[in-house]
């Protein structure tokens, strides 16, 4: 299995601004992603991290919004821009493509808990 | 539409008693079914994944079973325990080679003493 940490574990912004969120991960990874889970919801995928190139949004979520980086198999960033009260929410980093069977396993973080005043 | 649903909504049982989780999916293609287990302010932790040729699989008191034909999948947790108070979430991934998951809403299991 795989250790994956994220910073802060939880924040308190005011709208308007920007919060950054860190992923980190004890070994090399294939694959990371980011979620965001509200209160009382399930997970939805936000995007998936491409290490070097660009990651991949899924629908109603974008760039401008979501950016975020991948420098390397271990590590990544998502940040939160201009931040509105409905943005408060838990966001999760996950990894997959250890040394797993072809299941695509993936390892969650323990999350940021994000509320926006 | 590939979407998972799960039942009940959420569950309360008292300690030691046993209990049973469902979980029935729309997903085609089909690769394999996922229970995890999440505690509150804390991220999904896997119990158990099954392909479609696993009937099922169990890990400690948790035995998670898979009708493929169905559908259907269970969790069903032994003799509780109040650490076992927590939302079970049932994932179905449609493609080995993908990793895009579709997560079922979760059943709150709260066990009293």
């Amino acid at each position: 299995s795989a250790v994956i940490s994220q910073k802060p574990s939880r924040d308190i912004c005011q709208r308007g601004t920007s919060l950054t969120i860190q992923c980190q991960v004890d070994s090399q990874v294939t694959m990371m992603f980011w979620y965001r889970q509200q209160p009382g919801q399930s997970l939805t995928l936000i995007a998936t991290a491409n290490q070097g190139s660009e990651a991949t949004y899924e629908s109603g979520f974008v760039i401008d919004k979501f950016p975020i980086s991948r420098p390397n198999l271990t590590f990544s960033t998502l940040t939160v821009s201009n931040m509105s009260p409905e943005d408060s929410s838990i966001y999760l980093c996950s990894a997959s493509g250890l040394n797993t069977p072809s299941y695509n396993e993936q390892f969650f973080g323990p999350g940021t808990r994000l509320t926006v005043l | 539409k590939n979407q998972v649903e799960q039942s009940p909504q959420s569950l309360i049982i008292l300690e030691g008693k046993n209990c049973t989780l469902q979980c029935n999916y729309t997903v085609s293609p089909f690769s394999n079914l996922r229970w995890y287990k999440q505690d509150t302010g804390r991220g999904p932790v896997s119990l158990t994944i099954m392909t479609f040729s696993e009937n099922t699989k169990s890990n400690g008191r948790y035995t998670a079973t898979l009708d493929a034909d169905t559908k259907q999948s269970s969790l069903h947790i032994t003799a509780s325990q109040l650490s076992d108070s927590a939302s079970y979430i049932c994932v179905v991934s449609p493609w080995a080679g993908r990793s895009k998951l579709i997560f079922g809403t979760g059943t709150r299991l709260q066990v009293f003493p």
